[in-house]
């Protein structure tokens, strides 16, 4: 069974500008877990997806988003990019919720000139 | 909010030695328990996981071990290896509100010298 697949893998962007970064989930995955890996502040949690409903969110201001499609694909959306949102975004998908298991893909290195 | 520290920081132990690495939790709601192991270039591979129900778990030579009381669970590593170098991060989940957030330590660069 594939695993989990982001693209692009890396991503280099201005300041000011917005990405668009994209996941599938493992087949059959129906939940999909978005965190943002960086040497300061470690994993840290941005939103997770189920069934096209956004089920949780992290502690990131609005320029954050997401969704997530009928075929469970997720995609994640920054606008006006800065500096420090330079960093390794990581999608995980797990079946279901209620602190199922999440497995994790190669994650997408962005740099924000 | 839930929050996680992990010790050492960084370990470095002779090939064939065992690796213990440390992880603490604040919400005693926190169930799930996955440890994770990060290699350059990748994303984070779960190794084990352990749930709130269960005080210890082995997967050949690795084993997790918790300590619901004392809100802390541990990682041990048997007979290390060369390729067991690598970044290993715990992590907390609730139920609370549902849903699969997953709130990690601070990881630990795990050396083994031949």
């Amino acid at each position: 069974k594939a695993g989990v697949t982001q693209t692009p893998r890396y991503l280099i962007k201005t300041r000011g500008q917005q990405v668009t970064l994209s996941c599938s989930p493992i087949s059959g995955h129906r939940s999909v877990s978005w965190y943002q890996q960086t040497p300061g502040q470690g994993l840290q949690f941005l939103f997770e997806y189920f069934s096209e409903t956004q089920r949780n969110k992290g502690n990131f201001p609005g320029r954050f988003s997401g969704r997530q499609f009928s075929n469970s694909r997720s995609e994640m959306n920054v606008s006006t990019l800065e500096l420090g949102d330079s960093a390794l975004y990581l999608c995980a998908s797990s079946y279901g919720l209620y602190t199922d298991t999440q497995y994790f893909g190669p994650g997408t290195r962005l740099t924000v000139l | 909010g839930e929050n996680v520290e992990q010790h050492p920081s960084t370990l470095s132990v002779q090939e064939g030695d065992s690796a213990v690495i440390k992880c603490t939790y604040s919400d005693s709601a926190s169930n799930y328990f996955p440890w994770y192991k990060q290699e350059l270039g990748k994303g984070p591979q779960l190794i084990i996981d352990i749930r709130s129900n269960v005080g210890e778990k082995k997967d050949q030579r690795i084993a997790v071990t918790l300590n619901k009381t004392a809100k802390h669970f541990s990682l041990h590593i048997t007979e290390t290896q060369p390729e067991d170098s690598a970044v290993y991060f715990c992590a907390a989940s609730t139920v609370t509100g549902g849903g699969n957030k997953l709130t990690f330590g601070t990881g630990t660069q795990l050396k083994v010298e031949l």
